[in-house]
């Protein structure tokens, strides 16, 4: 069965940093792409950021590009999300998602997301 | 970048009934690289079609859909309590990927 279970998120101040964690199981993690989505709270999907099976292809939103890193670790089942200079637009629940394939860049299975606010 | 309208933004509806969402594109989806996904209270999305008109695993025929180019429709042929949710498509044909705002399915 897969697992996608998503951890370190948290209250953080504006213009602070977090390290999200995706731990998979279930599957073999570094066949597949992965991706990161956000939801702001009573708001819609917004997709945040993609990465190939083997790192090769990396794909921001403009809203986080040159503020967040998305990187894997396939020796480690794990994909990261390192999110700096943080706003409160940012704030929101972050899932993970399995894509469908190697280059795939839509979520076939999902975490249940950490919340993420960021707030003085 | 692409940007998704689906409309309505909300639909009651009965149980029973037949319902039809549309995803409209800004420009054409590359290959037909378009997702729907359902998402309820409290819950993950769920992925219900991708390539447009594919069902993911598990995905109940009374879930179809269709479309090309900018033009995309979800079908629920016969609406059971469980639907009734928000439903979501996104384009993965051209970075950024995005998503449209949704449609709420509630009960009438």
């Amino acid at each position: 069965e897969v697992q996608l279970v998503e951890s370190g998120g948290g209250l953080v101040k504006p213009g602070g940093s977090l390290r999200l964690s995706c731990l998979a199981s279930g599957f073999t993690f570094s066949h597949y792409s992965m991706n990161w989505v956000r939801q702001a709270p009573g708001k819609g999907l917004e997709w945040v950021s993609s990465i190939s099976s083997s790192s090769n292809f990396i794909y921001y939103a403009d809203s986080v590009k040159g503020r967040f890193t998305v990187s894997r670790d396939n020796a480690k089942n794990s994909l990261y999300l390192q999110m700096d200079s943080l706003k409160a637009e940012d704030t929101a629940v972050y899932y993970c998602a399995r894509g469908q394939y190697s280059g795939s860049y839509y979520g076939v299975s999902w975490g249940q997301g950490t919340l993420v606010t960021v707030s003085s | 970048e692409i940007v998704l309208t689906q409309s309505p933004g909300t639909l009651s509806l009965s149980p029973g009934e037949r319902v039809t969402l549309s995803c409209r594109a800004s420009q054409s989806v590359t290959s037909s690289y378009l997702a729907w996904f359902q998402q309820k209270p409290g819950q993950a999305p769920r992925l219900l079609i991708y390539d447009a008109s594919t069902r993911a695993t598990a995905i109940p025929d009374k879930f179809s859909g269709s479309g090309s180019g900018t033009d995309f429709t979800l079908t629920i042929s016969r609406l059971e309590p469980e639907d009734f949710a928000v439903y979501y498509c996104q384009q993965y044909g051209n970075s950024p990927f995005t998503f449209g705002p949704g449609t709420k399915v509630d009960i009438k």
